[in-house]
């Protein structure tokens, strides 16, 4: 089993909707946990950190599930401008700190 | 404060060729990455520092050598280029104790 699993996509879905796309990791020592978002031919940049309670920032909410090993990303009355690739991340610490970067899921919104 | 910088932006070397990426960033960050990404592979870790003075390898470091002479750099050497390290390199940037990463804007390398 990879280090963190998420579905390519892409994920293509009509401007308004609601879209949800998970992550799965296999350390369960794993720590600390992240949504990155990273535009075509551009940087990563945070979008938000996913707390054991869930988290929420506007029309985004993130969520743990620490018993089955993953994290989610909902985004509601999705915008043309939320079309890019979202990264999970997952770090674990412990002798050796690791930062582990999924290969990301493409969202296309479609006007 | 222009966070972390990355020179050049762009490059197009000849087979065997050598190079210096330049990493720079001025949040008095402790630990800085270096990653390619290439498409359908994600982020992989080439090498990353601890702190001025301290280098490590990540998970693809072959072909690759890092110097972290002052705090605020971070290069990426290049001895002998291969079309196989043609790709997009970013570079990122983190304080200690906080495991937000800060990247660099990349700098897009052709290997012919």
């Amino acid at each position: 089993r990879k280090e963190v699993e998420q579905d390519p996509g892409p994920f293509n879905v009509p401007e308004g909707a609601t879209v949800a796309f998970n992550c799965t990791y296999s350390n369960s020592a794993s720590q600390s946990f992240f949504w990155y978002r990273q535009d075509c031919r551009k940087e990563p940049k945070l979008l938000m950190s996913v707390y054991s309670s869930g988290n929420e920032d506007g029309r985004f909410t993130a969520q743990l599930n620490r018993a089955s090993q993953y994290i989610s990303l909902l985004i509601r009355d999705s915008k043309l401008s939320d079309s890019a690739t979202y990264l999970c991340v997952v770090n674990t610490r412990g002798g050796d700190d690791k930062i582990i970067f999924g290969k990301g899921t493409r969202l296309h919104i479609l006007p | 404060n222009a966070g972390v910088t990355q020179t050049p932006k762009f490059r197009v070397l000849k087979t065997g060729q050598s190079m210096t990426l330049l990493c720079a960033q001025d949040m008095n960050h402790e630990y800085m990455y270096w990653y390619r990404q290439d498409p359908g592979m994600g982020l992989r870790l080439i090498h990353y520092s601890v702190g001025e003075g301290t280098t490590a390898k990540g998970e693809v470091p072959d072909g690759y050598n890092v110097s972290r002479l002052k705090k605020q750099n971070f290069l990426l050497g290049l001895e002998s280029a291969a079309p196989s390290q043609t790709s997009v390199y970013f570079c990122a940037s983190r304080g200690g104790g906080v495991w937000e990463q800060f990247f660099g804007p990349g700098t897009r390398l052709t290997v012919l």
